[in-house]
C-alpha cells in the first residue's frame, strides 16, 4: 500500500472545526482514502472513505484533493469524546479483503 | 455499524501458559480476520490475516508455531498466544471484513494480556 503522511499531533477547541490532513503524494487509482480513529484502550474505528469525491456521513466530512495526493477529514463540531489517534490509511480497491497498514496516525487533543 | 466483540477484555497469565482469545462478528459474517498486536504508545502492527476454512497468512516476523490461528466460522476467530513470556504483554486486536470492493475493517474491543 502507498505510505500517508500526517502531522503527530494536533490540538482543537470544543465545539470548533477541526481539519486533519493527509499526504498520500503516491496514491495510485486504485487506492481508496480509509480514515480510522482509535480512542484510548480500545480498538480502531471505521471513520470514513473516499476515492474521489466529498463524502460525508454522521462522524465526519472527507476531502479529497483533486490530484487525490492528499486529503483532509473534517470533524465538523469537536467534542472532547473525538480526542483519539486519527488514521489516514489507503487500501488498493482490487482483490480480495486486504490489510490495513497503520502509520503513526495524528493524535488529536481536544479541549474546554 | 457492525459490532465485534472480543473475549476477554484483560487477562494475566504467568509466563509458560497458554492464552486464547475469541473474536467473533456478531452481526456479519466475516470473510476475512485480522489480529493486530499494538505495544504501548506504538501503532498497531498486523500479525496476520485468515479467511474461514483457510490456514491464516502471518507477517514476516510473527512465529506461527507461537501464535496459532483458528478461523472455524465466519463468525468466530481465535488467536492463542503459547507458551506465553513477558514480552507477549501487549493489546491484541482483532478486525473482521465481509470483503467487498470497499472492505470496511470492523475492530474488537482489544484485549489486554499480561504475562508476568
Amino acid at each position: 500500500d502507498a505510505k500517508t503522511t500526517q502531522p503527530n499531533s494536533m490540538e482543537s477547541n470544543e465545539e470548533e472545526p477541526v481539519h486533519l490532513p493527509c499526504n498520500h503524494s503516491t496514491i495510485s487509482g486504485t487506492d481508496y482514502i480509509h480514515w480510522y480513529r482509535q480512542l484510548p484502550s480500545q480498538g480502531p474505528e471505521y471513520v470514513i472513505h473516499g476515492l474521489t469525491s466529498n463524502v460525508n456521513n454522521r462522524m465526519a466530512s472527507l476531502a479529497i484533493a483533486e490530484d487525490r495526493k492528499s486529503s483532509t477529514l473534517i470533524l465538523h463540531r469537536a467534542t472532547l469524546r473525538d480526542a483519539a489517534v486519527y488514521y489516514c490509511i489507503l487500501r488498493d480497491v482490487t482483490g480480495t479483503a486486504s490489510k490495513l497498514t497503520f502509520g503513526t496516525g495524528t493524535r488529536l487533543q481536544v479541549t474546554l | 455499524g457492525a459490532v465485534v466483540s472480543q473475549h476477554p477484555s484483560r487477562v494475566i497469565c504467568k509466563s509458560g501458559t497458554s492464552v486464547k482469545i475469541e473474536c467473533r462478528s456478531l452481526d456479519f459474517q466475516a470473510t476475512t480476520m485480522f489480529w493486530y498486536r499494538q505495544f504501548p504508545k506504538q501503532s498497531l502492527m498486523l500479525m496476520a490475516t485468515s479467511n474461514e476454512g483457510s490456514k491464516a497468512t502471518y507477517e514476516q516476523g510473527v512465529e506461527k508455531d507461537k501464535f496459532l490461528i483458528n478461523h472455524a466460522s465466519l463468525t468466530l476467530s481465535t488467536l492463542t498466544v503459547t507458551s506465553a513470556h513477558p514480552e507477549d504483554s501487549s493489546f491484541y486486536i482483532c478486525s473482521a471484513s465481509a470483503g467487498g470492493h470497499t472492505d470496511t475493517q470492523y475492530f474488537g474491543p482489544g484485549t489486554r494480556l499480561t504475562v508476568l
